[in-house]
């Protein structure tokens, strides 16, 4: 299995544009994670999909922020419209059993 | 609500020295217990877990974490350190909360190795 896989891998954008971010499950993986990284705030999990079903999404910080998984094999992590508050390396992980699988992640910076 | 705690940041030793990294969680059960560990510009790689039965796990890359319920600890161990072994290293805790599985990340420490 190629493991998690995000794309892109880097993105630059301006800020008030519109960014995707996505992300492929490990097939067979009934759980996804969209998590962001700062160095001022560390790991934080935005939202968690069960069967494709988001649970939690406490996480999210504002209403621009949205996910979706339309299939278990696919989601993504909108940002609309983006900010420089929002530049921070997002990651996507996948789980079966509690075991967490993470993706390389997505460096975003917003100029 | 289940909590994670690694009390050290950042942590300095010499290459070949031995390791031990702390991670406290708090959680009224017994919780699942991992270990990942972070390369620069890399994703998290999981080193060990802990569901249950013996209290000693074995990990990747030379690593051991000893589950300790009465002291709601997991401390990482590595009898000798390598240089590629500088990285940053998360503690994290795995429960089921309304039938759902939930895990928490601690804060992490940062590994820096002196030759």
């Amino acid at each position: 299995d190629a493991g998690v896989i995000q794309s892109p891998r880097h993105e630059v954008t301006e800020m008030g544009q519109e960014v995707t971010l996505r992300c492929k499950p490990i097939s067979g993986h009934d759980y996804l994670f969209w998590y962001r990284q700062t160095m001022m705030r560390g790991l934080e999990l935005l939202i968690y999909f069960n069967n494709n079903v988001p649970i939690d999404d406490s996480g999210m910080p504002e209403d621009r922020f949205s996910a979706k998984m339309p299939n278990a094999s696919f989601s993504t992590l909108k940002i609309q419209p983006s900010e420089p508050r929002d530049s921070a390396v997002y990651f996507c992980a996948s789980s079966l059993r509690n075991e967490q699988f993470f993706g390389p992640g997505t460096r975003l910076t917003v100029l | 609500a289940q909590s994670v705690t690694q009390p050290d940041i950042h942590i300095t030793v010499s290459e070949g020295a031995s390791l031990e990294l702390r991670c406290n969680y708090s959680y009224g059960a017994t919780p699942y217990l991992f270990w990942y560990v972070q390369s620069p510009g890399q994703g998290l790689q999981l080193l060990l877990k802990y569901f249950s039965g013996d209290t000693l796990v074995q990990g990747i890359k030379g690593f051991e974490a000893e589950f300790k319920r009465s002291q709601s600890s997991f401390n990482l161990r590595k009898p000798s350190v390598h240089w590629s072994d500088a990285a940053e290293y998360f503690c994290a805790v795995g429960t089921h909360s309304g039938g759902y599985q939930k895990v928490t990340f601690g804060t992490g420490t940062k590994l820096q190795v002196i030759p």
